[in-house]
């Protein structure tokens, strides 16, 4: 069974420190998503890795994907209130299934 | 907006009882998936339909059955309604290809209450 292990579950900041969300497995996925979600409301999606090591950046956000294909993080810099928010991973498995990670709740504080 | 729609919105409705929520995909995609989430759950997937057809099936439960018509909408059929169903079903759709990589798109979601 391939699962996704986000960490931290919960993160509270203040605006403008810096963060980094992990997504791990013990599989190997043919790609990466990163989501957003806000209460009451469908998640978003961020950004999507295929190649082991790729990085990529959206504004203060960087996602990046393991060698393995196995891991990816995402980090905030300058964190803002706006950021605030659900995040979640999802990884592509065998047989077209999404499996998505256990979230990680942030909260940026004014 | 994700372009994808689903319908109804809110739901309540009492045990026992049996309810369709609907899905209409973004315009050609031809992949469309249903997700659960529980309070303060992640999104458990429960099925894929491509095309018409069933792709790929998650944690759904014998009482919940879905379909894909013909012009891609989709429709999750939940019965015997117990109070633990309650919970937010997701729909999203993807181009679906087989191989490579593809991207889904949520729906704004329909929040069941089962009472």
């Amino acid at each position: 069974t391939q699962l996704l292990e986000q960490s931290p579950q919960f993160l509270s900041i203040q605006e403008g420190e810096n963060l980094t969300v992990y997504c791990n497995s013990s599989s190997v996925f043919s790609s990466l998503q990163w989501y957003r979600q806000e209460p009451g409301e469908g998640p978003v999606l961020l950004v999507t890795v295929v190649t082991g090591g790729e990085v990529k950046k959206l504004k203060r956000l960087t996602f990046q994907f393991g060698d393995a294909r196995k891991d990816s993080s995402l980090h905030i810099t300058a964190a803002q209130p706006g950021d605030t928010g659900l995040y979640l991973c999802a990884g592509v498995g065998g047989t077209y299934k999404y499996i998505f990670g256990t979230g990680t709740r942030l909260k940026v504080l004014a | 907006d994700s372009g994808v729609t689903q319908t109804p919105k809110h739901l309540i409705t009492a045990t026992g009882q049996r309810v369709t929520l609907r899905c209409s995909p973004r315009s050609g995609d031809l992949s469309v998936y249903w997700y659960q989430q529980s309070l303060d759950q992640g999104l458990q997937f429960l099925i894929q339909y491509y095309n018409g057809e069933e792709r790929a099936k998650g944690n759904i439960l014998e009482r919940f059955s879905a379909q894909q018509f013909p012009d891609l909408h989709s429709e999750l059929n939940l019965s015997s309604l117990e109070l633990g169903d309650s919970a937010l079903y997701f729909c999203a759709s993807s181009g679906g290809q087989a191989g490579g990589y593809y991207e889904q798109y949520f729906g704004p979601g329909t929040r069941l209450t089962v009472t």
